[in-house]
C-alpha cells in the first residue's frame, strides 16, 4: 500500500503571499491531521479532518485553514505568510474505524523569505 | 492528554539493545502509549503502541509498568539506521491531536 504523500516537498514563498499544501492519505484512511514542526516549538497539531469536516483544531491563528475532499485528500492553506511560518508541515492519516494509529507523510518544507 | 518525560539524549552501541524510557505519571485509564521516531527532517514513523499489556512487533517491544506510570521502548539489536529522535506520546483513542514533546535523541554508535 502506498504511504501518505505530500506535495510539494519544498516551497519558497515571500512574506504576505499565501500557500496551499496538499496531502493524499493512505488508501482507505478517512482522517487527515496536519502538524507544523519548527526547531523552536517542535511538532504542533494544527487541525484534523474526518469525512470532510474539521473535527479538532489546535491553537493556530485563522490564517491557517484546511479542507478535506470526498476522496479524503486534504489541503491546508496559509494566508498572509509570515517569516515564522517557515517550517516542516506534516500530514498524517489514520483509518479511524479499526485503528487510530496515525501514519505520517514526508512533509512539505516551507521557507518564507 | 497526559504529559510525558523522556531523557534528552542517549547513546547505544551498534548491535546492543536500546532501552528508551518514558515517564507518564498522570496517564488516564483510557490513554494509550504511542512511540514514534523521526529520522532527520523526515516524517515521524510509527513504531508501536499499547494500553497496559506489553507489546512486540517487528520493530520493537514496548514494556508498560503495571501502574502504567512509565514505559520502555526496546530496540533489540540497534543499528546505525536507528539513530533518530524517539517520541513517547500518550493519547486517547479517537483524539488525533497528538502532543509531541522534545523526545529522546538516540545515537547508535559503531
Amino acid at each position: 500500500k502506498a504511504g501518505v504523500t505530500q506535495t510539494p516537498r519544498y516551497l519558497i514563498k515571500t512574506r504576505g503571499q499565501q500557500v496551499t499544501l496538499s496531502c493524499s492519505p493512505i488508501s482507505g484512511h478517512r482522517s487527515v491531521s496536519w502538524y507544523q514542526q519548527t526547531p523552536g516549538q517542535g511538532l504542533q497539531f494544527l487541525f484534523e479532518y474526518f469525512s470532510e469536516t474539521q473535527r479538532n483544531k489546535g491553537n493556530f491563528p485563522g490564517r491557517f485553514s484546511g479542507r478535506q475532499f470526498s476522496n479524503s485528500r486534504s489541503e491546508m492553506n496559509v494566508s498572509t505568510l509570515e517569516l515564522g511560518d517557515s517550517a516542516l508541515y506534516l500530514c498524517a492519516s489514520s483509518f479511524v474505524v479499526v485503528t487510530d494509529t496515525q501514519y505520517f507523510g514526508p512533509g512539505t518544507r516551507l521557507t518564507v523569505l | 492528554d497526559a504529559k510525558t518525560t523522556q531523557p534528552t539524549s542517549m547513546d547505544c552501541a551498534e548491535g546492543r539493545a536500546a532501552n528508551l524510557p518514558c515517564n507518564h505519571s498522570t496517564i488516564s485509564g483510557n490513554e494509550y502509549v504511542y512511540w514514534y521516531r523521526q529520522i532527520h527532517s523526515q516524517g515521524p514513523q510509527y513504531i508501536i503502541h499499547g494500553l497496559k499489556n506489553n507489546e512486540t512487533n517487528e520493530m520493537a517491544s514496548l514494556i508498560i509498568t503495571e501502574d502504567r506510570k512509565s514505559s520502555t521502548l526496546i530496540l533489540p539489536h540497534a543499528t546505525l539506521r536507528d539513530t533518530a529522535v524517539y517520541y513517547c506520546i500518550v493519547r486517547v483513542e479517537r483524539n488525533n491531536d497528538m502532543r509531541f514533546g522534545a523526545g529522546t535523541r538516540l545515537t547508535v554508535k559503531p
